[in-house]
């Protein structure tokens, strides 16, 4: 069983450059989510798709973008990375219900330089 | 002050003894959740729970509405249970807020 499966897993950038970290999961979940995870802070959410073809934001989208155009995969996009956005990021997946039994991938350690 | 407060932060026990993590929000939710981040990152999510009381195994959740607090307890700890233990609080609005974690350390 694969479950949720994050590429890469981990990554460093100079300030300026792009990238884009791929989420994809094999349960057909309906909900997907991408957070952050800095020291000393509990997880954040940039942003979620509710389904196929929608994307939301969440507390911290600023600097992010997002794409769910097939429902079992959920992109976050860096356009231009700055060393703020240093941070472990994770992506879960809920089945029925909005942010109820959530399974997570396994993260992205990401190195803004 | 923090939606969501866990204590304590840092809990080392001795393999077998009961071990309680507490949390406390101040916000009206629906749901409560308690995770389990492993050393090497990844994050499971262990209950959700939004009245009285949830087991599995070895690790008991339960939760306080009127109080505004839940507890974690794991019972006979043993060493591959040290790890981050996360509660998380869903709001009124659906969103989750998430503390900053207990990071649970037992020793043989």
């Amino acid at each position: 069983n694969a479950g949720v499966t994050q590429t890469p897993k981990f990554r460093v950038l100079k300030t300026g450059q792009s990238m884009t970290l791929l989420c994809a999961q094999d349960m057909n979940h309906e909900y997907m989510y991408w957070y952050r995870q800095d020291p000393g802070m509990g997880l954040r959410l940039i942003h979620y798709s509710v389904g196929e073809g929608t994307t939301a934001k969440g507390e911290v989208p600023d600097g992010y973008n997002v794409s769910r155009l097939k429902k079992q995969n959920f992109l976050l996009g860096l356009e231009s990375a700055a060393p703020s956005q240093t941070s472990v990021y994770f992506c879960a997946s809920s089945p029925i219900r909005f942010n109820e039994k959530l399974f997570f991938g396994s993260g992205t350690q990401l190195s803004v330089l | 002050k923090n939606e969501v407060e866990q204590s304590p932060q840092n809990l080392t026990a001795q393999e077998g003894e009961f071990i309680t993590i507490n949390c406390s929000y101040s916000v009206g939710i629906s749901a409560l959740h308690w995770l389990q981040q492993h050393p090497g990152g990844g994050i499971v999510s262990l209950f959700m729970l939004s009245s009285g009381k949830k087991k599995h195994g070895r690790l008991i959740a339960t939760i306080n509405i009127q109080e505004k607090h839940s507890s974690l307890h794991i019972t006979a700890s043993h060493p591959r249970d040290s790890a981050v233990y996360i509660c998380a609080v869903k709001g009124s609005q659906g969103n989750l807020i998430f503390g900053k974690g207990t990071k649970l350390s037992v020793k043989p």
